[in-house]
């Protein structure tokens, strides 16, 4: 099974609205940590936001916020009030606490139209 | 520091070449890990080193791939005789450990292996 999955290869937000990207994982451990990437054209891998899981409350991080709902095993990353420069690659990861690796998504093509 | 880097930035081999790449991490990161991105997916984990130390490796990595970081500073991963599926771009991240469990991973720019 796969570890992460995003079922939305290209999503297209018109500039200043909200989007939500959605994410949905697999684990058996109990303890592990989910991230969001943002990939620009240019390729280089950019940390957006980390959710923990036994964090109470979602992470925020300025335009960014990661609606995690446990019980779904979703992580949806949320982009507001969306910009040019947020249009990009964007990949959803997880590590469990057991293992040292990194698993990521197959990534989401955001388009921002202004 | 300036980040994560890595050289070359674009390699063009011919099939049943070796090649090289290096990856020079964040000073203070003791975690270095590498990636592969084929066009249309996520980066997929080929090996990960804690200092010196190669704790990882993914059944990816075939027996023509080998990584090393003697000093647990920088790294290389080597591709001997590539072939044409080898053809990727190669991530390397790094990251600290310990702490409250964030250590999120902090990305090179990756090399373009093109193999003909």
């Amino acid at each position: 099974a796969q570890k992460i999955t995003q079922t939305q290869p290209g999503m297209f937000v018109q500039e200043k609205e909200a989007v939500t990207l959605d994410c949905t994982y697999d684990t058996s451990d109990p303890s592990y940590g989910l991230f969001w990437y943002k990939q620009p054209s240019s390729g280089e891998m950019i940390f957006l936001i980390y959710q923990g899981s036994y964090d109470q409350q979602n992470a925020t991080e300025g335009r960014y916020s990661l609606n995690f709902q446990k019980a779904r095993k979703s992580a949806n990353l949320v982009i507001s009030a969306s910009q040019l420069g947020d249009s990009a690659m964007y990949f959803c990861a997880m590590r469990e606490k057991a293992g040292n690796q990194f698993y990521f998504g197959t990534g989401t093509s955001l388009t921002v139209i202004p | 520091d300036t980040g994560v880097s890595q050289d070359p930035r674009h390699k063009i081999t011919k099939r049943g070449q070796n090649v090289t790449f290096r990856c020079d991490p964040i000073s203070e990161h003791n975690r270095l890990y590498w990636y592969r991105q084929t066009l249309g997916q996520g980066p997929e984990f080929l090996t990960y080193f804690q200092n010196e130390a190669q704790l990882e490796k993914s059944r990816l990595l075939s027996d023509r791939f080998s990584a090393e970081r003697p000093k647990g500073s920088f790294s290389t991963l080597e591709i001997q005789r590539t072939e044409q599926g080898d053809s990727a771009m190669y991530l390397c991240a790094s990251s600290t450990s310990g702490g409250r469990g964030t250590n999120e991973q902090f990305f090179g720019p990756g090399t373009r292996l093109t193999v003909l």
